[in-house]
């Protein structure tokens, strides 16, 4: 089945220091690979989107993310993190077929940047 | 701010009660999503419509109905309330069909069912 497993429920980084907050998959075909981000009270933002080409995606916000194909992952980094970087951030799936539009999300991961 | 509104923000109600969430997408999306984020769920897809149809369903209730109008807002219908139903419903939208296209989320609707 298809599924998307975030390791980490919760991360706490101090401000400056580099991130990298985790992501694997299960699908059977080629994914459709996305990240959000939640503030809270708000609805999700799309930081960046894997769909074909060049493994590592670059997106909002300084975020960047590399596919590995061989690991079945698709980790989501950030050279250094601001204070406004705190919020759950989530890695999904697009695992419609026939164009149905179904993400399936991880579990999603919290994090905490300290001053 | 996505360009989809979803009304209303707060909505607090009893177990056996029916209420109705209403989504407006993007101007031009034809797409839309209802997603359901609970926290011993998470988030869950429940419906996806385009241009009026009915596309994909997910984990969605037999309780639950929604629809896309002409206009293309859409409504997500849920009856018979039970306390499992709160949570945090949202909807999305994309410009044509997925996957292809980004699916841009809305505020959301926090349902309580007292």
């Amino acid at each position: 089945a298809q599924s998307v497993t975030q390791p980490d429920i919760h991360i706490t980084v101090s401000e400056g220091a580099s991130l990298e907050l985790r992501c694997n998959y299960s699908y059977g075909a080629t994914p459709y690979l996305f990240w959000y981000v939640q503030s809270p009270g708000q609805g999700l933002q799309l930081l960046l989107k894997y769909f074909s080409g060049d493994t590592l995606v670059q997106g909002i916000k300084g975020f960047e993310a590399e596919f590995k194909r061989s690991q079945s992952s698709f980790n989501l980094r950030k050279p250094s993190v601001h204070w406004s970087d705190a919020a759950e951030y989530f890695c999904a799936v697009g695992a419609g077929s026939g164009n149905t539009g179904k993400l399936i999300f991880g579990q999603g991961t919290t994090l905490q940047v300290k001053p | 701010d996505s360009g989809v509104t979803q009304t209303p923000k707060h909505l607090i109600t009893a177990t056996g009660q029916r209420v109705t969430l209403r989504c407006s997408p993007r101007s031009g999306d034809l797409s839309v999503y209802w997603y359901q984020q609970s926290l011993d769920q998470g988030l869950q897809f429940l419906i996806h419509y385009y241009n009026g149809e009915e596309r994909a369903k997910g984990n969605i209730l037999e309780r639950f109905s929604a629809q896309q109008f002409p206009d293309l807002h859409s409504e997500l219908n849920l009856s018979s309330l039970e306390l499992g139903d709160s949570a945090l419903y949202f909807c999305a939208s994309s410009v044509s069909l997925p996957p292809q296209y980004e699916q841009f989320f809305g505020p959301g609707t926090r349902l309580t069912v007292l």
